[in-house]
């Protein structure tokens, strides 16, 4: 298995609403990254886990909440979001470390309400 | 951390040779460059990396000139599938939570029947 699912594919969701992405890998990946990418510009690093353990916090706002409960998954938990918090939300993974060459999902788009 | 310059658009016609070049000039030590491929609505995916001289493999070749202030993404008679936009990254992980990578704007090829 060389990819990386994302689940759910599209999401729309109201400013009141929690939610959860979730991010599967089965390549024995150790890092796992989430990004969020807006229309027409590139992906912007949000996280990243290594070994399990949160390694990287991009200066993210408290209402995205990043979760790795094992080394396989990865979640990104969603409250109390704003409208421009609308975007694809991306999930990666890479061999070590936080590494350069990185595996992408196909995302997940979320809309805010 | 090194930001990278690239150019917005370019378009080819099919079956040309097509270099993208991508300028880094405060590139680290430590930092590799990376390029990547997205397609619309999809998560981008690896293309190539190097950290100098010329590296290449089945989809591309990349070039870095000894100063490595800038580096060439090559793509080899391209088609209408490789319509994308490509990104150059610079960046490396330099242990203790120190993970510098940025993706640039990326170039959206056009490839022309």
């Amino acid at each position: 298995d060389t990819e990386v699912t994302q689940t759910p594919k599209h999401l729309v969701m109201g400013m009141t609403n929690k939610k959860s992405l979730k991010c599967e890998q089965h390549m024995g990946h150790r890092a796992m990254y989430w990004y969020k990418q807006k229309a027409k510009k590139p992906p912007e690093l949000m996280f990243v886990y290594s070994y399990e353990k949160l390694s990287i916090n991009e200066s993210v706002p408290s209402r995205f909440s990043p979760e790795c409960p094992n080394s396989s998954l990865l979640n990104l938990h969603l409250h109390a979001l704003q409208p421009e918090d609308s975007a694809l939300y991306l999930c990666a993974s890479s061999p070590g470390r936080a590494e350069n060459e990185q595996y992408f999902g196909p995302g997940t788009r979320l809309t805010v309400t | 951390l090194a930001k990278t310059t690239q150019p917005i658009s370019m378009d080819s016609y099919e079956g040309q040779e097509v270099n993208i070049t991508c300028s880094h000039n405060n590139i680290a030590t430590n930092d590799y460059i990376t390029w990547y491929q997205q397609f619309p609505s999809q998560g981008p995916r690896f293309i190539i990396q190097g950290y100098k001289t010329k590296v290449t493999n089945e989809v591309a070749s990349l070039f870095i000139p000894a100063d490595r202030k800038s580096s060439t993404l090559s793509l080899p008679r391209v088609s209408l599938s490789d319509t994308a936009v490509y990104y150059c990254l610079v960046g490396a992980y330099s242990g203790a939570g120190s993970y510098q990578l940025t993706f640039g704007k990326g170039t959206k090829l056009s490839v022309i029947p």
